[in-house]
């Protein structure tokens, strides 16, 4: 399996544009999380899914944030309208749930960078 | 509200001594912890973990140590290599309450290690 697979990797946007990062999870995976890394609060959960189920949204900063995962082997996270403030790097993680000690695989990361 | 702590932001060890990365978290139904490291430009990968019903577990030169009753685990690494220089994340769920799958990450600790 290839891993976790994200993309864009890089990302430059203007103020008021928006956002779509997409995700590819292991096949096979269950959960699928979706990260931000700042230098605050190190990797924060912004959402994560069960069987393409949304379970826990609270992460999610604002509504301005919005994710979907329409079948097991994709996921978007969407920012409309994005601002300076959510330059960051997003990770999206899958694992599979069912084996109590599992740990997720992350992939590269997508920079987000809003001018 | 951090649920997950790691307290030192970065940690500078000379080749071949210990190093000692620290963690500490406040929910009590978190009940398996683990390790991940990053590199720049990567994505996180699982180092090691550890069940609550352990107090210890190694592997190779890592060495993740648990006390739950100061709900406070420890990355050991010896010897230290330089290769090991990368930011080290704690992270910890609650399986046996049903959030099998959500991992909660602190900040990072950047760790040197110099030749």
């Amino acid at each position: 399996d290839a891993g976790v697979i994200q993309s864009p990797r890089h990302e430059v946007t203007e103020m008021g544009q928006e956002v779509t990062l997409r995700c590819k999870p292991i096949s096979g995976h269950d959960y699928l999380f979706w990260y931000r890394q700042t230098m605050m609060r190190g990797l924060e959960l912004l959402i994560y899914f069960n069987n393409n189920v949304p379970i826990d949204d609270s992460g999610m900063p604002e509504d301005r944030f919005s994710a979907k995962m329409p079948n097991a082997s994709f996921s978007t996270l969407k920012i409309q309208p994005s601002e300076p403030r959510d330059s960051a790097v997003y990770f999206c993680a899958s694992s599979f749930g069912r084996l109590i000690n599992t740990e997720a695989f992350f992939g590269q990361g997508t920079r987000l960078t809003v001018v | 509200d951090q649920q997950v702590k790691q307290n030192s932001p970065s940690l500078s060890v000379q080749e071949g001594r210990i190093s000692i990365l620290n963690c500490d978290y406040t929910n009590s139904m978190f009940d398996y912890f683990l390790w991940y490291k990053k590199y720049p430009a990567e994505g996180p990968t699982f180092l090691i973990s550890i069940s609550s019903i352990k107090d210890k577990n190694e592997d190779g030169r890592f060495t993740v140590f648990l006390n739950k009753s100061a709900k406070h685990l420890s990355l050991h690494i010896v010897p230290s290599q330089p290769g090991d220089s990368a930011v080290y994340f704690c992270a910890a769920s609650a399986r046996k309450s049903g959030n099998t799958g959500k991992l909660i990450f602190g900040q990072g600790t950047t760790l040197q290690v110099k030749p």
